[in-house]
């Protein structure tokens, strides 16, 4: 099983809302990540997730609440959004070691609208 | 700190032609160097990488990578496009560093097929 899947698909959200996005791996990865894609952009990193820890946060405003609860989940937490927090979020995973970490494996994303 | 430049926004090319997409980069040693391609409301997929050894490298889906260090470049090459190629294709570069589990994402070149 080589895929990585992220649930829901679209999500509409007002400004006060809370929801939560989930990803899902089953290939054994140790590490995993959250980006967020605008359109026409290339993905910017959020959260690095490294053995269930949080190894790197991109100085992400704290609406966003990442969650790994364990080796095959990865959540994110979403509080507050602002309309410009719409995007494309991207969960991705990979083994660990030096030079694993950057063949990363991608979900298929959600695709967030904040009104 | 690393940076990536594609310095095409978008390439428009028949099928069946040769495909030839610029990617240079910026980093004080050899980095680690990666194609990513990404289909419409798709997440991204790997296609190559380099991380020393042989310069050209192939990859899937035909597609094959020269690094030059002279020329701090990456191009990625395909010797005859199909339809199904059209995508957007991102180069990443990644320091060498253990503990900086970073991809840092060019802007994309979008690739569209003419019949």
């Amino acid at each position: 099983d080589t895929e990585v899947t992220q649930t829901p698909k679209h999500l509409v959200m007002g400004m006060t809302n809370k929801k939560s996005l989930k990803c899902e791996q089953h290939m054994g990865h140790r590490a995993m990540y959250w980006y967020k894609q605008k359109a026409k952009k290339p993905p910017e990193l959020m959260f690095v997730y490294s053995y269930e820890k949080l190894s790197i946060n991109e100085s992400v405003p704290s609406r966003f609440s990442p969650e790994c609860p364990n080796s095959s989940l990865l959540n994110l937490h979403l509080h507050a959004l602002q309309p410009e927090d719409s995007a494309l979020y991207l969960c991705a995973s990979s083994h660990t070691g030096t030079s694993n970490y950057y063949e990363q494996y991608f979900g298929p994303g959600t695709r967030l609208t904040v009104t | 700190a690393q940076s990536v430049t594609q310095p095409d926004i978008h390439i428009t090319v028949s099928e069946g032609a040769s495909l030839e997409l610029r990617c240079n980069y910026s980093y004080g040693a050899t980095p680690y160097l990666f194609w990513y391609v990404q289909s419409p409301g798709q997440g991204l997929q790997l296609l190559l990488k380099y991380f020393s050894g042989d310069t050209l490298v192939q990859g899937i889906k035909g597609f094959e990578a020269e690094f030059k260090r002279s020329q701090s470049s990456f191009n990625l090459r395909k010797p005859s496009v199909h339809w199904s190629d059209a995508a957007e294709y991102f180069c990443a570069v990644a320091g060498t560093n253990f503990g900086n589990e970073k991809l840092t994402f060019g802007t994309g070149t979008r690739l569209t097929i003419i019949p």
